[in-house]
This record gives C-alpha cells, structure tokens and sequence, in this order.
C-alpha cells in the first residue's frame, strides 16, 4: 500500500494520561498535515510540515500537543495529559501538487 | 463566520438520481478548491479538485465552482448505493504548502 498510513487505529486512553500517533505519509511527499475531526464536523487543521520544518500551527494546538517530524518522513503527533476533549479522529495527510491525500486516521477516545 | 459552509443534510436520494451537493465559501482568495468523500470512521477519500472557476468532470463525478458567486458543487449522475456517504469540501490559497479549509461535510444515502 503506497498511500497515507497512521498507526494506531485505535486508541483507548485514560483522562490525564499521554499517548502518541503515528503518521507515514506517502513517500515523495515533502508536506505533511494533521486534523483533528469530531463527529459531525469537517477536519480542522493542527499543524503541518514541509521536511522536517514545521510551518504552522493552528491556534488548536494547545500547550499539550506537541508534532515532530525528525528526518522528514514519518511524523508523530503527541497529546500529554489527554483531557475528555481530546476525543477525535486524529487524520494526517500528506500533499502533492496541491492535492492532498489522507490517512484512515486514529480514532482516540479519552474515558 | 466559517471559512467554507456546507449544509450538513443528510440527503437521501432514489438510486440513479442525480445529486446535486453545495458549498458557499467566504474567503475570495481561496484558488483552490476539492471534494472528498468519506465513509463511516474512514479517512476522506479526494474525489475532484479544481482550480480557479470551471468545471471538471471525472467520471459520474462533475465539480463546478463559481468564484462570482462563492459557490462550489459537486453532481453526481447515475448514484448508485456505493454513492452513500459524507461528502466534504475544501477550499485553499493559491499557494502550496498551505491548511485546506472544510465545510461541515453532507451526508448522502442513495436508496436502492
């Protein structure tokens, strides 16, 4: 499979705790983003990446979210002390010529 | 005000109708403009982008967007049971590199 892939699928986490996602995008791809998409709602952009750079950050992105994409290639996206809100399908995309192509995403639920 | 408005439906239409799906955008600079499709707790899957006003057809797929008049539309000829799903625009600046912005996404279900 050659296109976007996220890793987890799933997770199912407790109210304070961290967790991390995983993002590979295709791979010719220099620009990489992250949504975040709640029920009944279009993805919001977070942040994204050209390489290794990160280049903006939405105003969503709180104190707690921290992305990382070291070599330029996968990217990571951590959530420290999840909060009830943090409940989402976590989607990352990766662009070409103005196209943009997403992952399955990882549905994160915070009990 | 959203950058991108879309009515939510849901929208039910009878296999082989033609469906018609709208978005009214706010911001004039937006050049570039896609439709995605998404099933049930999948990611969205891009089904047409255009840039600038036009049409674009693939398919049983046409995309339209009028920049007079800030609107987009996605038809679908000949819907089929396949067809059913959320359907969401997008719309973004004339430059790479930059966030896309989404309507709220329509959901469709085509009735066999």
């Amino acid at each position: 499979d050659t296109g976007v892939s996220q890793d987890p699928r799933h997770k199912i986490t407790k109210r304070g705790q961290n967790v991390t996602f995983r993002c590979d995008p295709i791979s010719e791809h220099n620009r990489l983003y992250w949504y975040r998409q709640t029920l009944g709602q279009g993805p919001e952009f977070l942040t994204y990446f050209q390489n290794e750079a990160q280049l903006e950050k939405s105003r969503l992105l709180s104190d707690r979210f921290s992305a990382e994409r070291p070599k330029g290639s996968f990217s990571t996206l951590e959530i420290q002390r999840t909060e009830q809100g943090d409940s989402a399908m976590y989607l990352c995309a990766s662009l070409a010529e103005n196209e943009q192509f997403f992952g399955p995403g990882t549905r994160l639920t915070v009990l | 005000q959203k950058e991108v408005e879309q009515d939510p439906g849901p929208l039910s239409v009878p296999e082989g109708a033609i469906v018609s799906l709208n978005c009214t955008y706010s911001n004039s600079a937006f050049q570039y403009f896609m439709w995605y499709r998404q099933y049930s707790r999948k990611g969205p899957e891009l089904l047409m982008y255009t840039y600038s006003s036009g049409n674009k057809e693939d398919g049983r797929f046409t995309a339209q967007v009028d920049k007079s008049s800030k609107y987009i539309s996605l038809f679908i000829r000949d819907s089929q049971p396949s067809d059913s799903a959320t359907y969401l625009c997008a719309g973004a600046f004339p430059f790479t590199g930059n966030q896309f912005y989404f309507g709220t996404g329509t959901s469709l279900t085509v009735i066999p």
